[in-house]
């Protein structure tokens, strides 16, 4: 049973850079899966931020994809988000989340495991 | 964007009684290469993250009680609970991955009444 940790500061200046990493136990980070980020604030509900493979390729949601970006780190069993020039629309809890690989070859497939995820607020 | 819309925003019902929660988007999400609709329901309950009930829009995860049941086809979809539970208070969301960004609805609030 795979099992996703998030970690990193809870506080992050405005105009500053969040960072977080998703620890990954259970399971390796190169078996397969698309490793995603998920952000949950009050005002916009469940927004999916991006995801990456163990290969390196990533996806991103283009509403944020000037400021994000998505590394792994194999050697860790980890990986982790970057979000650049942060405001308080970024305050949210943020999630890490496990997407297996559609078994059909087309399309994508839904969040199979998820982290307890972690309250980042940007305040000053 | 795919856009999915869920009605309605809260629910109550009372213990024993079925639900109904209905998730629209705004474009189709079945590949007629495959006969999928890329379609999954998740509940969150307070301080949890969200869980996975049901995907592909109407197979259940492995554990979930079978009194949750998926349907629906192209862009409307429901999820069904036959008899509510007191464990069933939660808020309910359906998400598309039919293509990337993937989406969100708003949440549907369920309430014991």
């Amino acid at each position: 049973q795979v099992q996703l940790q998030e970690s990193g500061p809870g506080l992050v200046n405005p105009s500053g850079t969040l960072s977080l990493t998703c620890a990954v136990s259970g399971g390796s980070l190169s078996s397969g899966n698309w490793w995603s980020w998920v952000r949950q604030s009050p005002g916009k509900g469940l927004e999916w931020i991006g995801e990456i493979f163990d290969s390196g390729r990533s996806n991103y949601n283009p509403s944020l994809k000037s400021r994000v970006s998505i590394s792994v780190d194999k050697s860790k069993n980890q990986f982790s988000l970057r979000l650049t020039s942060v405001t308080a629309a970024d305050t949210a809890v943020y999630y890490c989340a496990r997407r297996p690989i559609s078994v059909f070859g087309v399309g994508y497939s839904h969040f199979d495991s998820w982290g307890q995820g972690t309250l980042v607020t940007v305040s000053s | 964007d795919f856009v999915m819309t869920q009605s309605p925003e809260s629910l109550a019902v009372s213990l024993g009684e079925g639900a109904t929660i209905n998730c629209k988007s705004s474009q189709s999400v079945f590949y007629s290469s495959n006969n999928k609709n890329y379609l999954a329901w998740y509940q969150q309950k307070p301080g949890q993250p969200p869980k996975v009930l049901i995907y592909w829009a109407s197979t259940r995860e492995s554990g979930v009680p079978d009194r949750f049941s998926g349907s629906g086809s192209g862009t409307d979809f429901t999820l069904t609970i036959s008899s509510l539970q007191a464990e069933d208070v939660a808020v309910y969301y359906c998400q598309q991955y039919y293509t990337t960004p993937f989406t969100f609805g708003q949440g549907t609030r369920l309430e014991i009444k």
